[in-house]
């Protein structure tokens, strides 16, 4: 079957760096993704890994290890706006429907 | 501008009522997918349609019924709603296939939030 697992809460300060860590067990994996989800609104779509390594958009940054099957998440100078819940996602080959993790949901605090 | 529209924010029905929500997509999308959210659980995959009359089902698909008469277009019945069905619920869409290394980025509607009482 297929499976991603990520912690469920995570809470950090103004200013500070957290990682959101995922890991996954699937069939034919192709790539991760990671949306944020702000309170009574719709996830939006913040990264894509296909590859080994890090990619990196503004204070947001992405890792995947296909290997470990393992990706984060990478959040740098925090901001109140930042307080949402983050969902990882898989795609695998062959079928353009992604699953997605139970969430995390970060707290930023003044 | 992406843009999924859900017909109802807030929805409130009755235990055995047929019910019906709505999604439009103005970006030419084949596919479109319906999921529930609920706490803890993040988003399950109800019904997924890649073109039109095409329907595959998802992880949780029992209770539902889907409808894609046409492509911007893409419907959730419940044929007898429960109170076990009451959460909000996410419609998407994304472009074709993505292979060759491409992001298959799904865009969401705001979601309707269903209570059955």
């Amino acid at each position: 079957g297929q499976s991603l697992e990520q912690p469920s809460e995570v809470t950090a300060v103004e200013g500070a760096i957290v990682q959101i860590n995922c890991t996954y067990q699937t069939s034919g994996f192709y790539g991760l993704s990671w949306y944020q989800q702000h309170d009574g609104g719709a996830p939006t779509f913040l990264s894509y890994n296909a590859l080994d390594g890090l990619e990196e958009t503004g204070r947001f940054s992405s890792f995947l290890s296909r290997s470990d099957s393992y990706g984060y998440l990478l959040l740098q100078e925090l901001q109140m706006k930042d307080s949402a819940s983050y969902f990882c996602a898989v795609s695998s080959y062959n079928t353009d429907k992604l699953i997605f993790g139970t969430g995390t949901r970060l707290q930023v605090f003044p | 501008d992406v843009k999924v529209t859900q017909s109802s924010r807030y929805l409130v029905k009755r235990t055995g009522e047929k019910v019906f929500l709505e999604c439009v997509q103005d970006m030419d999308h084949e596919n479109m997918f319906w999921y529930r959210q609920d706490p803890g659980l993040g988003l399950r995959l109800i019904y997924f349609s890649y073109d039109v009359k095409m329907k595959e089902k998802g992880d949780i698909p029992e209770g539902y019924s889907v409808s894609r008469e046409k492509k911007e277009r893409f419907s959730l019945i419940l044929e007898s709603a429960s109170t076990n069905q009451t959460s909000m619920y996410l419609c998407a869409s994304s472009s074709g296939l993505a292979g060759g290394g491409a992001k298959n980025i799904q865009y969401f509607g705001a979601g309707t939030r269903l209570s059955v009482l």
